[in-house]
């Protein structure tokens, strides 16, 4: 079946590091692929998507790109802040012969920036 | 634009309780979904609604149970609790069918406590 495997966290970088989260998946079909943050307390929140090979999805400074020959989405971001401490999501789209309708979720990177 | 709604926040139960969790999807949107946030076991699919039919539902058990209302709002029902159905319960929204190009917007959840 489909699924989506993300890098172990949790990560912790310095205010203004460079940061990359890895998420690799495995699917049928063409998924589309998303990244949701989820800050303490709160559900989630998209934060950027790609529905095709070679899209590139950003916002708020978060740059992914949808990579089919690598299968691969990977969040970075150029410099982060301490209000971007949160768990990050890598997400599919579980289309095979029909829409299912659900998403398949990795199993989310703990971000920590320190000051 | 309003978000989706959840409610209640919080919910305490004792074990063989029921629970009714509520959700009022954004404004537009047809597509409702469920999906459970348990410690140590991620994100998982429970059930998806589209224009007051269950589209889908993921692996778990008939004692989680819901409908969708002519206004598109939804509940999630679940009998017989049990221990390990302490969680946080997301809901999603969508417009249209839940497709590729259709992302999921998430609500903050209800947190569930069986006691």
């Amino acid at each position: 079946g489909n699924s989506v495997t993300q890098m172990e966290g949790p990560v912790t970088l310095s205010e203004e590091a460079f940061l990359t989260i890895n998420c690799t998946y495995t699917a049928t079909g063409y998924p589309s692929l998303f990244w949701y943050v989820q800050y303490p307390g709160e559900g989630l929140q998209l934060l950027l998507k790609a529905t095709k090979a070679d899209d590139k999805g950003s916002n708020k400074g978060f740059e992914a790109t949808y990579r089919k020959e690598t299968t691969s989405f990977h969040l970075e971001k150029g410099s982060v802040q301490v209000s971007d401490s949160a768990v990050y999501f890598c997400a599919l789209s579980d289309q095979g012969s029909s829409n299912t309708g659900k998403l398949i979720f990795g199993q989310g990177t703990t971000l920590q920036v320190k000051p | 634009e309003a978000g989706v709604t959840q409610s209640p926040t919080h919910l305490i139960k004792t074990r063989g309780q029921q629970a009714t969790l509520r959700c009022s999807p954004i404004s537009g949107h047809t597509s409702v979904y469920w999906y459970q946030q348990a410690l140590g076991l991620g994100l998982q699919f429970l059930l998806w609604y589209d224009e007051g039919e269950e589209r889908n539902r993921g692996n778990f058990p008939p004692r989680f149970s819901g409908r969708q209302f002519p206004n598109y709002s939804s509940e999630l029902n679940v009998n017989a609790l049990e221990l390990e159905d302490s969680a946080l319960y997301l809901c999603a929204s969508s417009l249209g069918a839940g497709g590729s190009n259709q992302p999921q917007h998430f609500g903050d959840g209800t947190r569930l406590s069986i006691l």
